[in-house]
Order: C-alpha cells, then structure tokens, then sequence
C-alpha cells in the first residue's frame, strides 16, 4: 500500500515566479491538506481539500491556491514567488476512522 | 486560535526514558497527535490518543493525557538514537506545536 506520495522532491525557482506541488494521497483517503514548514519550525496549515473543493484555509494569502482532482490527488500553487516561501511544502492525506492524518516526505523549494 | 507549546529541546542518554511535553489551548479536539520527523523527511504519526482517555500504551510509547490542565506528554522508554528527531503534537489536526529536538547521547 504506498503511502502519500509527493513531487517533486526539490525544487528551486526565483522570485516572481510560480510553482506546482502535486501529492497523491494514500490510498482510500478522499481529503488532502497542505502544510508549510518553514525551517526550524512547525507545519503551519495552508488549507484542506474534500470533494474537489477548499473546505478550510489558514492564514496565507491568495497566491497560495490549489486544486484536488477526481481521484483525490492534488496540487499547491504558488505565483509570485518570495524569498519567505522557501520552505519544506508537506501534503497529509486523511481518511477512514480513526480521524488521522498521513504525510507525505515533503517537497523543498528554495526560492532565489 | 489554538496555540500548542512544547519545549524546544531535550537530551537524553541511551537507554533512559525520554518525556517529551506539549500544552494546547482547544479542548476541542478529538484526538491529540504525536508525530516524528527525522532530518530532511516528512511527519511519521507515531500515536495518538482520544480526549476521553487519560493513558494510552503502544509498545516503549507513553502517552499521558491531562484534559484539566491541557497537558500531553510522549514517554519514550529505552531511548535508542535512533529516536533522535524532533516530535511534535498536534490537536484538531491542523494546529502544531514549534517541536521537540530529543537528542539521544550514547
């Protein structure tokens, strides 16, 4: 049974561009949540996807997007990168009882 | 908000037990979460435990629930350095503590 899977691993971009994450979901699980870590810090929550829509957001502004498809999986977007979005990007997938979540390995992206 | 807290660092001998502690603000939650992260990985869930519960065992894993006090501890028992990482709680799933840094001496 794989786990949450997330691409890519790395990622490097500079500031003022835009960025895709993609995760896969374990398997069985319907909802998807992004999380930012930033170094020597705690996950902060960045919003949860369930049947394709938003259902809860943190506190990031509105270049931070995403989107969840048909078979759960789902994507972070980020435009207009800064120099502060650099940071570990995990994605938790969560389903069945009882009510815990799963993360993937992350991906890093460093913004220049 | 909720607001978890835990103390930053922790440095124990191999062999010792370890307790690693967390205080939350929301007594809402429905479970309380210990996770695991190892150097450049992602979060392994390590235990969790339901709010009606005082204690909960699985195998050298402790954890200890307070609901009064919004206490919540890890005990981990014969501390091997490979339990060096850094542990975080979590409530409601989506609220962090900063984590734990448990450094296992040999």
């Amino acid at each position: 049974d794989a786990g949450v899977t997330q691409s890519p691993t790395h990622l490097i971009k500079t500031r003022g561009q835009q960025v895709t994450l993609r995760c896969s979901p374990k398997s069985g699980h319907d909802t998807v949540s992004w999380y930012q870590q930033a170094l020597g810090q705690g996950p902060q929550f960045i919003f949860q996807y369930y049947e394709e829509e938003e259902r809860q957001r943190g506190n990031f502004p509105d270049r931070f997007s995403g989107h969840q498809f048909p078979n759960y999986s789902s994507e972070l977007n980020v435009n207009a990168l800064l120099l502060g979005d650099s940071a570990l990007y995990l994605c938790a997938s969560r389903g069945g009882a009882p009510d815990t979540q799963y993360f993937g390995p992350g991906t890093r992206l460093t913004v220049l | 908000g909720e607001d978890v807290e835990q103390s930053l660092f922790l440095s124990v001998r191999e062999g010792d037990s370890s307790v690693i502690n967390c205080t939350y603000t929301d007594s809402s939650s429905t479970y309380l979460y210990w996770y695991k992260q190892e150097p450049g990985a992602g979060l392994q869930l390590l235990t969790y435990i339901f709010s009606n519960m005082d204690m909960k065992q699985d195998q050298r894993l402790t954890v200890l629930l307070n609901k009064k006090d919004k206490h919540l501890s890890l005990r981990i028992a014969d501390t091997q350095t490979g339990d060096s990482a850094i542990y975080f709680c979590a409530g409601r799933l989506f609220v962090f503590g900063p984590g734990t840094r448990l450094s296992v001496l040999p």
